[in-house]
């Protein structure tokens, strides 16, 4: 059974602190790795993704992949209101995304 | 608009009747997967369209459900004799491969 596990949270972190979300999935034979936002109510938006070892930053984001470890985490640099959502990991296997249950992060203003 | 877009946006129906639901995914998107969410939870897959081609199927998925894609464009889904634990949000996605899939607005099923 393939899995990818997330920490359902809620995750609080203050207003402009660093939020940190983490996954890790038990494929060793995957390749491609998302970050998907998702507000109640809304469908998954795609934030990053990444493909190989190490970081890789889009704005305030930045997606870090550890293969021999099986772990990949989003970071949220100077976090804001609107960055309360909740955060999805899905792990490329098979021509499917095997999906984590979320978690959830509240930005306290 | 080039996002996919998914009709209806939400509907409710009584236990037994059938349901038809409509993605029209990204034009040059040749993969279409169509996915159901219960609240706390992350995605389900239910099944994939490579072009026309139902590819795979979850094993989960009971005989009352059914996907087409006619022609590799637009897909439905039907859920026959619908039953309370269908209650969900059915999204659909599609992808060019690789890269990430964009999904719809979704559809809001209710089973009453």
């Amino acid at each position: 059974q393939k899995e990818v596990e997330q920490n359902s949270g809620p995750l609080s972190v203050p207003e402009g602190a660093i939020a940190s979300l983490n996954c890790t999935y038990s494929d060793r034979g995957s390749q491609s790795f998302f970050w998907y936002r998702q507000y109640s109510g809304k469908s998954p938006e795609l934030i990053m993704f990444i493909y190989s070892n190490g970081d890789k930053e889009d704005g305030r984001f930045t997606a870090q992949l550890n293969k021999a470890s099986q772990y990949v985490s989003l970071l949220i640099r100077d976090s804001q209101p609107s960055d309360s959502a909740t955060y999805l990991c899905a792990v490329d296997s098979n021509y499917q995304l095997i999906w984590g249950a979320g978690t959830k992060l509240i930005i306290k203003p | 608009d080039t996002g996919v877009s998914q009709d209806p946006r939400h509907k409710i129906t009584k236990r037994g009747q059938n349901v038809t639901f409509r993605c029209d995914p990204i034009s040059e998107h040749n993969r279409l997967y169509w996915y159901r969410q219960t609240l706390g939870q992350g995605p389900e897959f239910l099944t994939y369209f490579q072009n026309e081609a139902q590819l795979e199927k979850s094993r989960l998925l009971s005989d009352r459900f059914s996907a087409e894609r006619p022609k590799g464009s637009f897909s439905t889904l039907e859920i026959q004799r619908t039953e309370q634990g269908d209650s969900a949000m059915y999204l659909c996605a599609s992808t060019p491969g690789g890269y990430g899939y964009t999904f719809g607005s979704g559809t809001r099923l209710t089973v009453v």
